[in-house]
């Protein structure tokens, strides 16, 4: 079945650092990746998608990249917030039309 | 549009009682999806609906469990008996097609069994 793997938590980084959340996935066909963002007390929010190969998903000074040679679609940041803590979930929309979460990464940027 | 409404927010039972919680998808949305969130297990898909037929249930972990979507714009799932493991954050999402398209999600229903 398919399958999303992230990078374990929690990550706490300075503000203005530069973030990288690992996600790699298993997934047969060609997946559509998402990554969503959970603030503390909500629901899930989609961050950035990529439907195809080498698509480049990009909102908020976030981007991700569908690798599908390394089957991997990592979250960046060039320079994080404090406003940006949450905890950050890796997605893939598969053929057979369920949205898998990986286990989440908790993010906390202190001032 | 308000987004995917779920009630209620927090419930606190006492174990072997029965639990319903609600969800209303964004209006014209095709599917609805049901999830639960443990820190042990993350994000776990229990069941969907496509034009309020049930397509997949298999991440429905007892008979206990079950869901109902009576039309397009209201779902329930129900816990009966309810036990302490089935403490959890419940989501309801809804999305308009699959795939590439964004699935949105209410606030959560966080459920204590004691």
């Amino acid at each position: 079945g398919n399958s999303v793997t992230q990078m374990e938590g929690p990550v706490t980084l300075s503000e203005e650092a530069f973030l990288t959340i690992n996600c790699t996935y298993t997934a047969t066909g060609y997946p559509s990746l998402f990554w969503y963002v959970q603030y503390p007390g909500e629901g899930l929010q989609l961050l950035l998608k990529a439907t195809k190969a080498d698509d480049k998903g990009s909102n908020k000074g976030f981007e991700a990249t569908y690798r599908k040679e390394t089957t991997s679609f990592h979250l960046e940041k060039g320079s994080v917030q404090v406003s940006d803590s949450a905890v950050y979930f890796c997605a893939l929309w598969g053929s057979n039309y369920k949205l898998t979460f990986g286990k989440g990464t908790l993010l906390t940027v202190n001032p | 549009d308000a987004g995917v409404i779920q009630s209620p927010r927090h419930e606190v039972t006492e174990m072997g009682q029965e639990v319903t919680l609600r969800c209303k998808p964004i209006s014209g949305h095709d599917y609805l999806f049901w999830y639960r969130q443990t820190m042990m297990r993350g994000l776990e898909l229990l069941i969907y609906f496509n034009n309020n037929v049930p397509i997949d249930d298999s991440g429905m972990p007892e008979d206990r469990f079950s869901a109902k979507m009576p039309n397009a714009s209201f779902s329930t799932l129900k816990i009966q008996p309810s036990e302490p493991r089935d403490s959890a954050v419940y989501f309801c999402a809804s999305s308009l097609g699959v795939r590439g398209r964004e699935a949105f999600f209410g606030q959560g229903t966080r459920l204590t069994v004691v």
